[in-house]
């Protein structure tokens, strides 16, 4: 069946250190993948799209990559900060152009 | 700015209830979705619209209907509501499929509770 893994655990970290999130799927062949950043009582937030022939994707703070032989996407917050404190989803695209999420992994940062 | 708007952001509603979750964007999106969320699960997508008055089922939608009578709303329908629908719903919309940047856009969710 297919299967969509973030970090099960929650992750903590202080602040400006780097945080590394991993989506890991199976039984998927996305064309391409994205990342989501969730706030309590909000929705999902678009961030980030990687295709899968691009290793790796930055913007600002925020680097993915994408790497489909090992059906593995790592999504990168460098030089943290409090305020990058919330859940990040991945998505992956199907073949009928509909998203699969993740169930996210949550990010604290502290100060 | 895009826009995706639901129009409660809490309902309390008893078991065998009729409920409609409302959903609006502004954006001129042909495809509108509602998804559940719940801890540990991500986001299941339950009904997918790609016109007015088309409709597509998702992954779960037993106990679920929905209506698109104008392109900007997007309805979902709990036609008798049970405890196990007690979740938080999301409705996004896209730009059609042909485009390979089909990034959602998200409303902030509506949390229900079926007691």
């Amino acid at each position: 069946s297919q299967k969509i893994e973030q970090n099960s655990e929650a992750l903590n970290i202080q602040e400006g250190k780097t945080a590394t999130l991993t989506c890991n799927y199976t039984n998927y062949s996305p064309a391409y993948l994205q990342w989501y950043r969730q706030d309590p009582g909000r929705g999902p937030v678009f961030l980030l799209l990687i295709r899968e022939n691009e290793k790796e994707k930055r913007k600002e703070r925020l680097k993915v990559t994408f790497d489909t032989t090992l059906k593995q996407s790592l999504f990168h917050i460098t030089a943290s900060q409090p305020a990058d404190s919330a859940t990040y989803l991945c998505a992956l695209v199907r073949d009928d152009y509909k998203l699969s999420f993740g169930a996210g992994t949550t990010v604290t940062v502290r100060a | 700015d895009v826009k995706v708007t639901q129009s409660s952001r809490y309902l309390v509603k008893r078991t065998g209830e009729k409920v409609f979750l409302e959903c609006v964007q502004d954006m001129d999106h042909e495809n509108m979705f509602w998804y559940r969320q719940d801890p540990g699960l991500g986001l299941r997508l339950i009904y997918f619209s790609y016109d007015v008055k088309m409709k597509e089922k998702g992954d779960i939608p037993e106990g679920y209907s929905v209506s698109r009578e104008k392109k900007e709303r997007f309805s979902l329908i709990l036609e008798s509501a049970s405890t196990n629908q007690t979740s938080m719903y999301l409705c996004a919309s896209s730009v059609a499929p042909t485009t390979t940047n089909e990034k959602l856009f998200f409303g902030s969710g509506t949390q229900l509770s079926v007691l």
